[in-house]
């Protein structure tokens, strides 16, 4: 079974361009949540997506959106891009509600450089 | 707001010795721990998890020790392998309402296991 899936792998930005970073969760899975991670960091919380709905969201600005599509795959897009937003970007899907399980199974990541 | 840390960033063992990696999280209404793995160029894998209504769970080669009085969480590896090198952060979580979903992971600074052959 495929696992989680992010979409590019890297990615090299200027100060102040916008990017947009996808995500295809585990066959099955509804939520989806993203995090970032910067180098030598633990991950950092950004959101949590559940049936297309924000259901969680990080202390990050509000240049950072994200959307959840009817196949539950997702889109993180964050706009006037910062040095500061150089990192790892993170996504994990889980299963539904209710399920025995509540691992989070994380992608490989995109990795985001603003020059 | 809250936070978990730990209490080594590196952590250096011979192969086949035992590993013990600890973790001290802040927020005592957290009801779900778990550890991750990382390895250079990847996404956190997931180790072992425990509820806090359990004080020990084992995996293989594994277990993980919660101690809910002093908010401490404790990652064991028994008989630790090169391939056992890597980071390795604690996460905690807080259910929903009804303790059928967890959301956001809060996670530490992770540690840093070297295993020598």
């Amino acid at each position: 079974d495929a696992g989680v899936t992010q979409s590019p792998t890297h990615l090299i930005k200027t100060r102040g361009q916008q990017v947009t970073l996808r995500c295809s969760p585990i066959s099955g899975h509804k939520s989806v949540s993203w995090y970032q991670q910067v180098l030598g960091q633990g991950p950092q919380f950004i959101f949590q997506y559940y049936e297309k709905e924000e259901r969680g969201r990080g202390n990050f600005p509000d240049r950072f959106s994200a959307r959840q599509f009817p196949n539950y795959s997702s889109e993180l897009n964050v706009n006037a891009l910062l040095l500061g937003d150089s990192a790892l970007y993170l996504c994990a899907s889980s299963l539904p509600q209710g399920a025995p399980s509540y691992e989070q199974y994380f992608g490989p990541g995109t990795r985001l450089t603003v020059t | 707001g809250e936070s978990v840390g730990l209490h080594l960033p590196t952590l250096s063992v011979q192969e086949g010795d035992n590993s013990i990696i600890n973790c001290a999280y802040s927020n005592s209404a957290s009801d779900y721990f778990i550890w991750y793995k990382q390895e250079s160029g990847k996404g956190p894998q997931f180790i072992i998890d425990i509820r806090s209504n359990m004080d020990k769970r084992q995996g293989q080669r594994v277990t993980v020790l919660l101690n809910k009085t002093v908010k401490h969480l404790s990652l064991q590896i028994a008989a630790t392998q090169p391939g056992d090198s890597a980071v390795y952060f604690c996460a905690e979580s807080l259910s929903n309402a009804g303790g059928t979903s967890y959301g956001k992971l809060t996670f530490g600074q992770g540690t840093i296991l070297t295993v020598h052959p």
